[in-house]
């Protein structure tokens, strides 16, 4: 089992819509959580931790679930911008080890 | 304030040969991580450099290497190279348990 799951998509949605992403992680001791946004044959970027309490940046809501070991991204009113690879992302309990999902892609069209 | 610098941008190498991939951190970070990407894959953790040490790595052969020098800046060294090895290399620094800053990668082909 991999350590950190998540559907490969592709995820196409139109301009405007809500789209969910989910991710489920295997080590329970995992301490932090992140996103991260991945354009086409560029490098990661961070787009959000992700905190038990629920975060929300903008268009940009996360939540954590440690019971479950479930993360989710939601972005509301979606833009062509926003096509991209979504990476789950969960830092190894006491190491700066990041371990990353293999990435949810996103396409918005018009 | 430069961030992460990777050099080269990208790489041809044909089988068997050996390849050296450089990154300089962003300023005042003294940690350097390497992943490897491949297509259509999430980064996979390589090793991680501190204070010139290899602190943790990650289930790659000893044909990957590394070293970090004085001024924190890091080599990946891979011996015998692999079609496998084919892959977007990431450098990321940090600061302690700080956040990451990736570079924009060395896209190494393997022929």
């Amino acid at each position: 089992r991999k350590e950190v799951e998540q559907d490969p998509g592709p995820f196409n949605v139109p301009e405007g819509a809500t789209v969910a992403f989910n991710c489920t992680y295997s080590n329970s001791a995992s301490q932090s959580f992140f996103w991260y946004r991945q354009d086409c044959r560029k490098e990661p970027k961070l787009l959000m931790s992700v905190y038990s309490s629920g975060n929300e940046d903008g268009r940009f809501t996360a939540q954590l679930n440690r019971a479950s070991q479930y993360i989710s991204l939601l972005i509301r009113d979606s833009k062509l911008s926003d096509s991209a690879t979504y990476l789950c992302v969960v830092n190894q309990a006491n190491t700066d080890k990041l371990i990353f999902g293999t990435g949810t892609r996103l396409q918005v069209f018009p | 304030d430069a961030g992460v610098t990777q050099s080269p941008t990208h790489l041809i190498k044909t089988r068997g040969q050996q390849v050296t991939l450089r990154c300089s951190p962003k300023s005042g970070h003294d940690t350097v991580s390497w992943y490897q990407q491949a297509l259509g894959q999430g980064p996979q953790f390589i090793f991680q450099y501190y204070e010139e040490e290899e602190r943790q790595r990650g289930n790659f052969p000893d044909r990957f290497s590394g070293h970090q020098f004085p001024n924190y800046s890091s080599e990946l060294n891979v011996n015998a190279l692999l079609l496998g090895d084919s892959a977007l290399y990431l450098c990321a620094s940090s600061l302690a348990l700080g956040g990451y800053t990736f570079g924009s990668g060395t896209r190494l082909t393997v022929v």
